[in-house]
């Protein structure tokens, strides 16, 4: 299986909205609404932030967003925040009854 | 509240077969909600899906990993383990054991992770 397609980073303002995209295939992201992601802070355990495409787990802030179209699943952060610097994953399942994580984009908030 | 904590050896030899487990605290690994799956990441990169285990012993493993690895579990322990055979330096990483909601794309617990160097 192939991993997810993510951009290497992406970066913004405080204030601004920012996009990152998590790109498949029909065979996994664009198969199932099971996308979910991730924030990963410098040497921090992954921390779930959207799953099943665009729910928000209890205690994660509302201006993180999910949603799906196709082949590919887009997180967005609005209001950024100097702490919304992070590296986030994207991942799904997959017809193999497997799991598959993209490479991961660094959030630089500038 | 659900804790994991993962244990093992954080050096093994090149060949060997590298062992870890999950201990899980505060809830059953027996209550057929969850799947119990190992996750990695080599230093500076990205996840990596392992496996997971079903309560019942069903697994799924990455194709890529799939002819070295073995998931088990002991539901009179509370944990799970890992196994990957004939391990190289490609191996060293940051192993991860986590929760996955069943019918759902919500890994919600995950351990605080564990650093596996393999190295002679």
């Amino acid at each position: 299986q192939s991993a997810l397609t993510q951009p290497a980073s992406v970066s913004g303002s405080p204030g601004q909205s920012i996009t990152i995209s998590c790109t498949g295939t029909s065979s996994d992201v664009g198969g199932y609404n099971y996308v979910s992601w991730y924030q990963q802070h410098p040497g921090k355990v992954p921390k779930l932030m959207i799953y099943d495409v665009s729910k928000r787990p209890s205690g994660v802030s509302n201006r993180f967003s999910g949603s799906k179209s196709g082949n590919t699943a887009s997180l967005t952060i609005s209001g950024l925040q100097a702490e919304d610097e992070a590296d986030y994953y994207c991942s799904s399942y997959t017809s193999s009854s497997t799991w598959v994580f993209g490479g991961g984009t660094k959030l630089t908030v500038l | 509240q659900v804790q994991l904590q993962e244990s093992g050896p954080g050096l093994v030899k090149p060949s060997q077969t590298l062992s870890l487990t999950c201990i899980v605290s505060g809830g059953s690994i027996s209550s057929g909600s969850y799947f119990w799956t190992w996750i990695r990441q080599p230093s500076g990169k990205g996840l990596e899906w392992i496996g997971r285990i079903y309560t019942t012993g069903n697994t799924n493993y990455n194709p890529s990993l799939k002819s070295r690895v073995t998931i088990s579990v002991d539901t009179s322990k509370n944990q799970f383990s890992l196994k990957l055979s004939s391990v190289t330096a490609a191996d060293t990483a940051v192993y991860y054991c986590a929760r996955q909601v069943l019918g759902s794309s919500c890994y919600d617990y995950w351990g605080q992770g564990t650093l596996v160097t393999v190295s002679s």
